[in-house]
């Protein structure tokens, strides 16, 4: 069993609706999260880290964790075309760990 | 902004063929690593370095070695291809302490094809 296990695997949206994906860690350790963004042909790029529980806003994102349950979600508000890519959860044991635990994605669609 | 290039972006092996994936950073991370990307798994490390001279194993690591000979450079090597390795692999590098734990800066992938 993946250590991180995302949901859904893909997601369609209309441009200007909310996009929500989700994640959660099997692995109570891992506490550490970011969210990962991955353009057609492109390298995955860090889009944010939340590390402590609550919300955490940047712009049209928000990623939402709960540590007791060890899910974290993100959510895209007036979701964009520009927004369609493979979006990775990843998870990490410790500040300063090597350890970057990723999970399978999940491939969002914004039409237009 | 952190750099991180690799070479060949595209290659075609024969099996049993040798190939070497070449890793570039100039970011002045000590942690490098390589992934390798298909579909329904996500990215699976394969290999990591703390810096020059080390290397580790990561989750998939057999059929594959890696040589960190400096600071800046991080190969994987496969000595004998086989179809299996068909996918695409990414180079990252990453220092990150606090706030920045757990964040990789990526190169754009090799594209590697076993026949």
């Amino acid at each position: 069993q993946q250590k991180v296990q995302q949901s859904p695997e893909s997601l369609s949206v209309p441009e200007g609706g909310m996009a929500s994906l989700n994640c959660t860690s099997s692995d109570r350790n891992f506490q550490y999260f970011w969210w990962y963004r991955q353009h057609s042909g492109e390298g995955p790029k860090a889009l944010m880290s939340i590390f402590s529980d609550g919300d955490k806003k940047e712009g049209r994102f928000t990623a939402h964790l709960n540590k007791a349950s060890l899910h974290v979600s993100l959510h895209i508000r007036d979701s964009q075309p520009s927004d369609s890519a493979l979006y990775f959860c990843a998870a990490s044991p410790s500040s300063g760990s090597w350890q970057l635990i990723f999970g399978s994605g999940t491939q969002l669609t914004v039409m237009p | 902004e952190a750099a991180v290039t690799q070479s060949p972006r595209n290659k075609v092996a024969v099996t049993g063929g040798k190939v070497t994936l070449s890793c570039n950073q100039t970011n002045n991370h000590n942690n490098m690593y390589w992934y390798r990307q298909d579909t329904g798994h996500g990215l699976r490390l394969i290999h990591y370095s703390y810096g020059a001279g080390s290397t580790e194993k990561g989750d998939i690591p057999d059929g594959y070695k890696a040589s960190r000979p400096s600071q800046e450079n991080f190969s994987l090597i496969l000595e004998l291809a086989t179809p299996s390795q068909t996918s695409v692999y990414f180079c990252a590098s990453g220092d990150g302490w606090g706030a920045n734990t757990g964040q990789l800066y990526f190169g754009e992938g090799s594209k590697l094809t076993v026949l």
